[in-house]
């Protein structure tokens, strides 16, 4: 099964932050990769498809980009509204796999 | 509008079974991947099943296989999970989602416990 090694865990930041969160696939997952936005007691929300694509309705503030292995979610000036938790899901093979989740909050 | 929503969720003791709904709306169901995915409480997303737009591939990761089932009615816009050999580690927020993963419903809870 491929592994999603997602960075960091815990993320304190203050509004106006620019802020980047990490998923590293232990295998090649080509652009197969999608940023979900998950507030309390809501559902997930689509933020990037297909690694660097920013989905309907999502702010411009929000970017996608890859190196490599390496997926990175980018939040420009942050905004109170973006607190929440932030998964990677790969879906270029099943089992498809998320990351481990990042707690974005307030410093 | 689209809509995904839920039913079905409840207290089950372990080993016994219990068949989850997801009534979709909105969209021409027919045409997509449909998905379940779950979160145990306070943790993670968890993917646990997938089904091809005809119903004729289906996915599941090793956690689920062989005790869950997913299906679908094209001709009723429904998703099901019968979720069989229930485990207190099902125990989890289940949601619907079309696979694209632009559409999730809110989530049913299912508890296992005796």
């Amino acid at each position: 099964d491929i592994q999603m090694t997602q960075s960091p865990s815990s993320l304190p930041a203050s509004l106006g932050d620019r802020v980047t969160i990490t998923c590293r696939a232990s295998q090649d997952i080509g652009n197969y990769l999608r940023w979900f936005q998950q507030k309390p007691g809501k559902s997930p929300r689509l933020m990037i498809y297909g690694a660097t694509n920013l989905a309907a309705g999502v702010p411009s503030r929000f970017s996608g980009s890859r190196s490599g292995s390496d997926y990175s979610l980018t939040i420009n000036s942050l905004e109170s509204e973006d607190m929440a938790i932030y998964y990677c899901l790969q879906h270029n093979e099943y089992p498809n796999t998320f990351g481990a989740g990042t707690k974005l909050e307030l410093k | 509008e689209v809509q995904l929503v839920e039913s079905g969720g409840g207290l089950v003791q372990p080993g016994r079974s219990l068949k989850l709904s997801c009534a979709a709306s909105g969209f021409t169901f027919s045409n997509y991947y449909m998905a379940w995915v779950r979160q145990a409480p306070k943790k993670g997303l968890e993917w646990v099943a997938t089904i091809s737009t005809s119903g004729s591939r289906t996915y599941y990761p090793d956690s689920v296989k062989g005790r869950f089932t997913i299906s679908r009615d094209n001709a009723k816009s429904s998703l099901y999970l019968q979720m069989n050999s229930l485990k207190s580690e099902d125990t989890a927020t289940y949601y619907c989602a079309r696979h694209d993963g632009g559409y999730w419903g809110q989530g049913v809870m299912v508890t296992v416990s005796s």
